[in-house]
């Protein structure tokens, strides 16, 4: 069975940085690319980035380019968002989705974590 | 401003069809796949459609999904008040070099 585990959300100051984690189970993961996704508070789902099986190829939203950061340790089966720079409109849940395929580009999200909350806030 | 056009809510009565639009463009929708989501609040979102038109094992038929040109549909055909939820089209992107979401509908089943 597929699982994904975020953890690391909490609350933070504006400026400051945070490093959320999901822990991946159930799959080959270094065969999947993966993505986070963030959903702010009575707002639609906004994808934040995609990051390749191997690691090799990386994407961003413009909202978070130059200040996130996306990584994955396959020898841990895990998925890293390093965010600095935080704003008050990184304010979101932000979930874990795992790719279709390895590809990170044009696919399809098939399995999503529970989500981890994050707020930015003085 | 979403990047995808979707109604920003729908309804129907059980047993009704009803269908979601989902308006893009030539570099996401005119380009690439398109891929439907369900999502209830508090829990994690779901596929209910990839690839325009497939359907995951275990989603029930009375999901479809439809493209032409630059724009998408999702069909739900008998409607159950267990449909009631947010729907979310998304495709990649190749101007932005990203995945794109619409702005969700939320479905009330009446």
């Amino acid at each position: 069975e597929v699982q994904l585990l975020e953890s690391g959300g909490g609350l933070v100051q504006p400026g400051k940085s945070l490093r959320l984690s999901c822990a991946a189970s159930g799959f080959t993961f270094s065969s999947y690319a993966m993505n986070w996704v963030r959903q702010a508070p009575g707002k639609g789902l906004e994808w934040v980035s995609g990051i390749s099986g191997s690691g090799g190829s990386t994407y961003y939203a413009d909202s978070v380019k130059g200040r996130f950061t996306i990584s994955r340790d396959n020898s841990k089966n895990t998925l890293y968002l390093q965010m600095s720079s935080l704003r008050a409109d990184d304010t979101a849940v932000y979930y874990c989705a795992k790719a279709q395929g390895m590809a990170a580009r044009r696919s399809s999200f098939d399995y999503w974590g529970q989500g981890t909350l994050v707020t930015v806030s003085s | 401003q979403s990047v995808l056009t979707q109604p920003p809510s729908a309804s129907g009565t059980p047993g009704q069809r009803v269908a979601i639009s989902c308006s893009g463009s030539n570099s996401n929708i005119g380009s690439n796949s398109v891929n439907w989501y369900q999502h209830l609040p508090g829990t994690a979102p779901k596929l209910l459609v990839y690839n325009n038109d497939q359907r995951p094992s275990g989603v029930p038929d009375r999901f479809s999904g439809s493209k032409s040109g630059t724009s998408a549909s999702l069909a739900i055909s008998g409607l159950q008040s267990e449909d009631e939820a947010d729907y979310y089209c998304a495709a990649w992107d190749d101007s932005l070099n990203g995945q794109v979401f619409g702005g969700g509908t939320k479905l009330t089943v009446l």
